[in-house]
């Protein structure tokens, strides 16, 4: 079973549209996240979630919404693509409280595409 | 804000080697350090961690050397293997924030 599983894969879309990525863990782990890996590979986070409560939130354009329904969950809306959000998006999750001292479990990631 | 670096991005090896990967960090509230391997199309996978109050720490094949008067960190990998090829992370975290990862060093592995 896939601990940390993110769907879809591959996303390839159009300037202007909305899309979600979804990310589900199965570790039962109390916080989640999602960060940003950039052409030159460089992983930046953006937000990170404690039981469903918003606890970072790195100065990401509000056209990024995350949402957590529960704690396995945490999904990520973008609401107007931009050339620039092409990147791969990984979702995270660990044990201990985000502040605290964190082994992040990833998942294998979204390359999304806009054109 | 501040954040951790690799002093080189590529490093080429034959297999069998012994391989350092190094990492300097500016931030000395850090107080925990991990090492992160990305296969291709994969995500970054949990290799070793190490706390501010040690100063190495050994795993199967690898071991993590922490020297915090000149803030840096290493990875070394014992007898280097082609499934080893990958880019290495190394990230701090300290109270208060989320993990912070470096640049990446891309280790190329050669049979």
């Amino acid at each position: 079973d896939t601990a940390v599983s993110q769907t879809p894969k591959y996303l390839v879309t159009q300037m202007g549209n909305d899309k979600s990525i979804k990310c589900e863990q199965n570790l039962g782990h109390d916080t989640m996240y999602w960060y940003k890996q950039d052409s030159k590979k460089f992983l930046k986070i953006m937000f990170s979630y404690n039981n469903k409560e918003l606890i970072i939130n790195e100065t990401v354009p509000n056209r990024f919404s995350p949402k957590s329904p529960d704690k396995a969950h945490l999904n990520l809306h973008i609401n107007s693509l931009e050339l620039g959000d092409s990147a791969v998006y990984f979702c995270a999750s660990s044990q201990v409280r985000s502040g605290g001292r964190e082994k992040l479990f990833f998942g294998s990631g979204t390359q999304l595409s806009v054109l | 804000g501040e954040s951790v670096g690799l002093h080189l991005p590529t490093l080429s090896v034959q297999e069998g080697d012994n391989s350092i990967i190094n990492c300097a960090y500016s931030n000395s509230a850090s107080d925990y350090f991990i090492w992160y391997k990305q296969e291709s199309g994969k995500g970054p996978q949990f290799i070793i961690d190490i706390r501010s109050n040690m100063d190495k720490r050994q795993g199967q094949r690898v071991t993590v050397l922490l020297n915090k008067t000149v803030k840096h960190l290493s990875l070394q990998i014992a007898a280097t293997q082609p499934g080893d090829s990958a880019v290495y992370f190394c990230a701090e975290n300290q109270a208060g924030t989320a993990l912070i990862f470096g640049k990446g060093t891309t280790l190329s592995v050669s049979s």
